[in-house]
């Protein structure tokens, strides 16, 4: 069965530096999705992506963010310059069409924890 | 405001015996209701979704969840659980209306425990 899979499962950094997630979606999907849980706290969106951009982005995504779907396999999330609030795990989601319908596909995750 | 709430952080319940796991929801307009499951070191598994139709939704594993429209809640059911249940759901509404339309809405997870 065909299944998200996200590098690294962890990551530590120091405050300020730049990190680098990396998602391989499953192959046939179009739309891709990047969700947060910061520890003992609700999974939420972060940034949705279609076609080469971002289709809507929440409240949290703001300059630090950025994604990228630099070949037709990854899809990557960077954070510039990351910050303590930013421990936390990430999730890589897809979907084959963008419908309420359609189901999220989500990857095991990737713990980053921010020193 | 979208919101999910799941009441219980934990629920407890003997091999062999029904288990439900509560989630109850806020959201404008029609609902789009899911049921995702976590294993430790895995990602979020979908178990089953609400769209229209029946209240009574089947999915993986043998469980079941009820739309209950007037009570706003879709509890996660199943007769007869077992050990290997063990882990962390985690339900998830998706409004039908609105610039929102890919997010997801999460409650905070239910680990639930099956002893033996």
């Amino acid at each position: 069965e065909p299944e998200v899979t996200q590098t690294p499962s962890h990551q530590v950094t120091q405050m300020g530096q730049e990190v680098i997630l990396r998602c391989v979606p499953i192959s046939n999907h179009l739309y891709f999705y990047w969700y947060r849980q910061i520890l003992g706290q609700k999974v939420e969106f972060l940034v949705s992506f279609y076609n080469n951009e971002i289709s809507e982005k929440s409240e949290i995504f703001d300059d630090q963010f950025s994604v990228e779907r630099p070949d037709g396999s990854n899809f990557t999330l960077k954070i510039r310059s990351t910050k303590l609030e930013d421990s936390a795990m990430y999730f890589c989601a897809s979907s084959e069409v963008l419908a309420v319908a359609d189901t999220q596909y989500f990857g095991p995750g990737t713990r980053l924890t921010v020193l | 405001a979208q919101s999910v709430a799941q009441p219980e952080d934990q629920v407890n319940v003997a091999e062999g015996n029904p288990l439900t796991v509560k989630c109850t929801y806020s959201v404008s307009g029609n609902p789009y209701l899911f049921w995702y499951v976590q294993y430790p070191n895995r990602g979020l598994q979908f178990l089953l979704k609400y769209i229209t139709g029946d209240n009574l939704v089947k999915g993986s594993y043998g469980f079941e969840a009820e739309f209950n429209k007037s009570q706003t809640s879709f509890h996660l059911k199943k007769p007869s659980a077992l050990v290997s249940d063990s882990a962390l759901y985690f339900c998830a509404v998706r409004p039908y209306r609105g610039s929102t339309l890919g997010r997801l809405y999460f409650g905070r997870g239910t680990q639930l425990t099956v002893w033996p």
